[in-house]
């Protein structure tokens, strides 16, 4: 079984496209994370959410709105997607928002703005 | 502000042997954690190892361990025994409130066989 998992895996698309990427983890935990690979391999955090509620809200875009329907699920909405937007998005988990705790990362979805 | 410095981009090492990769944190707490996370080229983020600064004694998990030094805000990792499945990206990694994680660059490790 998966910990975490991200679809899709791949996503290319066109610039001014809204798209979606979805997360899940079956770990029971309470905190889920994106964070950001850029071209240059630096990873960043974008959104914290704990119990579904939004706890790390990093400098982003407000095209990037993030929706926790429950504490499982974690889903990355991005509107008009613009070139620079080009990037893995990694999904991760922990069991709470306390920094003692390791983060459980997904595959990563590698978004491609065309 | 707390940052994390790998300065090391690359680094090879020959299969069976010890490679020790580099890191240094700037951080005002006295309390805190240190995790070591590898990105092999399926891109998967694994957790290598983590340290909790109160604890002395340097982490250890089988093959890999690490020297960290508080005093120098150092946290070394050391891979013995190299293996070709060792070869990966390596990020060091602190956890600031909220366990938001700040990650180094990154150093990437080649394995000859």
């Amino acid at each position: 079984d998966t910990a975490v998992s991200q679809t899709p895996k791949y996503l290319v698309t066109q610039m001014g496209n809204d798209k979606s990427i979805k997360c899940e983890q079956n770990l029971g935990h309470d905190t889920m994370y994106w964070y950001k690979q850029d071209s240059k391999k630096f990873l960043k955090i974008m959104f914290s959410y704990n119990n579904k509620e939004l706890i790390i809200n990093e400098t982003v875009p407000n095209r990037f709105s993030p929706k926790s329907p429950d504490k499982a699920h974690l889903n990355l909405h991005i509107n008009s997607l613009e070139l620079g937007d080009s990037a893995v998005y990694f999904c991760a988990s922990s069991q709470t928002w306390d920094i003692s705790y390791e983060q459980y990362f997904g595959p990563g979805t590698r978004l491609t703005v065309t | 502000a707390q940052t994390v410095t790998q300065s090391q981009p690359e680094m090879s090492v020959q299969e069976a042997e010890t490679v020790t990769l580099s890191c240094t944190y700037d951080t005002s707490e006295s309390d805190y954690y240190l995790f070591w996370y590898k990105q092999p080229p399926s891109r998967q983020m694994i957790l290598v190892i983590r340290q909790e600064a109160y604890k002395q004694q340097n982490a250890t998990e089988n093959r890999f361990s690490v020297n960290f030094q508080k005093a120098a805000k150092s946290f070394s990792l050391k891979i013995s025994d190299s293996q070709l499945g060792d070869a990966a990206m390596y990020f060091c990694a602190y956890p600031l409130r909220g366990n938001k994680l700040v990650f180094g660059a990154g150093t990437i490790l080649r394995v000859k066989s």
